[in-house]
């Protein structure tokens, strides 16, 4: 079962522009991840921000959490060619459980 | 190391067949998972191993799929008999914690399933 809902489906952006994405989520959790998946090929690990934190940096990522709202938001910033992909938001409960994965934003940046 | 190893890339296979899906996790990961990616359903947690031994198989959808992990270095993913139903993307994961605190889930390359 989803726990974690991607907003928007769908996302296309001129390269150099920033792009936001958010996440929701029902119950309390640990922390929250934030995933890239390029077409064809395996996820990967972008950033986590635990339930304690409000905000966090990597690069020309941010990612803001509400733990109020159960909502995240990942930004990436002065986006490129190459950002073009599915992000995905998974979060582990607070007992501790396995990732859970919404359905992902599939991103567009055209150059 | 060389990532989470996943074979065969593609597979297609008649219905009725069996199926095994194979998987080489990280060295020192404890944690192994087996997620099914489908347009429909998004990315489904199958099962989980924690040091070898199946902590979890809610997941597994029917008695038609099963998995095993023989030892810290390889599992499979086995499904007998297939049905179109089962055609997905199925990925292995595998992290040093069960929720990835230090560096999430590290996935391979997917094994892409068409059942016909």
């Amino acid at each position: 079962s989803q726990q974690g809902e991607e907003d928007p489906q769908a996302l296309s952006i001129q390269e150099g522009e920033n792009a936001t994405m958010n996440c929701s989520y029902k119950t309390s959790i640990n922390n929250l991840q934030w995933y890239r998946q390029n077409s064809g090929r395996g996820l990967v690990h972008l950033i986590l921000i635990r339930s304690n934190e409000r905000e966090k940096h990597s690069g020309r990522l941010r990612v803001t959490l509400d733990t109020s709202k159960k909502s995240s938001s990942l930004l990436i910033t002065a986006s490129r060619a190459a950002d073009t992909a599915s992000y995905f938001c998974a979060t582990v409960d607070s007992g501790n459980t396995p990732l859970v994965f919404g359905k992902g934003t599939r991103l567009s940046v055209i150059a | 190391d060389a990532g989470v190893i996943q074979s065969p890339r593609h597979e297609v296979t008649e219905m009725g067949q069996e199926v095994t899906l194979r998987c080489k996790p990280i060295s020192g990961h404890d944690y192994l998972f087996w997620y099914r990616q489908t347009m429909m359903r998004g990315l489904e947690l199958l099962i989980y191993f924690n040091n070898n031994v199946p902590i979890d198989d809610s997941g597994m959808p029917e008695d038609r799929f099963s998995a095993k992990m023989p030892n810290a270095s390889f599992s499979t993913l086995k499904i007998q008999p297939s049905e179109p139903r089962d055609s997905a993307v199925y990925f292995c994961a595998s992290s040093s914690t069960l929720g990835g605190m230090s560096y999430g889930y590290t996935f391979g390359s997917g094994t892409r399933l068409t059942v016909v």
